[in-house]
């Protein structure tokens, strides 16, 4: 069975400020890992992906994540954290049933 | 490219009733997922249809069933409502289902049982 554990389901950076969010994943399988973001009132916007074609992956709005094998990571980052940030992010893992497996969440808040 | 569409996007019904959520996928997708969102589970995959098969189910009641039709819209209905099925409903479309392709999310149907 796959999962996901995302540290931490609230975090606060000052505008500007780096921005990390943590994933860990449990994988019987070589992982596909994705990070999604849910502004309030909305349906899930993919951030990025891990296919294992490079281990640091770029993704939309600054944001970027490392493939870690040896600590079954895969955290978020963004340089410089911006108002418009501020929002839920998920990190979820591909199995091969056709299925998602979402972490909690974390909350992200961006303080002026 | 038009996104995946849910409707309706707000729902409210009463215990007991049943309702039924539509979701359209991304044009040229065959792959139909749903979640259900709530705040003390978070998001759980219900099922996933591809080309009018499921080919899995998450593990929820048989009050929710599903289907997917031939132009791979797909529909989702919860029979005999209780108070713990007020969520929010994802629907995601995907190519074709399969682990490195990405899954997109509509905007999702907020369901309110009273």
């Amino acid at each position: 069975a796959q999962s996901v554990t995302q540290l931490g389901s609230h975090v606060s950076v000052s505008e500007g400020a780096l921005v990390l969010l943590r994933c860990n994943y449990s994988s019987s399988v070589p992982p596909y890992l994705f990070w999604y973001v849910q502004y309030p009132n909305q349906g899930l916007q993919l951030l990025l992906k891990y296919t294992s074609a490079a281990t640091l992956v770029k993704g939309i709005n600054g944001f970027e994540a490392e493939f870690k094998k040896s600590e079954t990571s895969f955290h978020l980052t963004k340089p410089s954290a911006h108002m418009s940030d501020a929002a839920e992010y998920f990190c979820a893992v591909s199995s091969s049933n056709y299925k998602l497996t979402f972490g909690k969440g974390t909350l992200l808040t961006v303080n002026p | 490219k038009a996104g995946v569409t849910q409707t309706p996007r707000y729902l409210i019904k009463t215990r007991g009733q049943q309702v039924t959520l539509s979701c359209s996928p991304i044009s040229g997708h065959r792959s139909v997922s749903w979640y259900q969102q709530t705040p003390g589970q978070g998001l759980q995959f219900l099922f996933e249809y591809f080309s009018e098969t499921q080919r899995n189910k998450g593990n929820f009641p048989g009050r929710f069933s599903g289907r997917q039709f031939s132009n791979s819209r797909s529909e989702m209905n919860v029979s005999t409502l209780e108070l713990g099925d007020s969520a929010l409903y994802l629907c995601a479309s995907s190519k074709s289902g399969r682990p490195n392709y990405e899954q997109y999310f509509g905007p999702g149907t907020r369901l309110t049982v009273t």
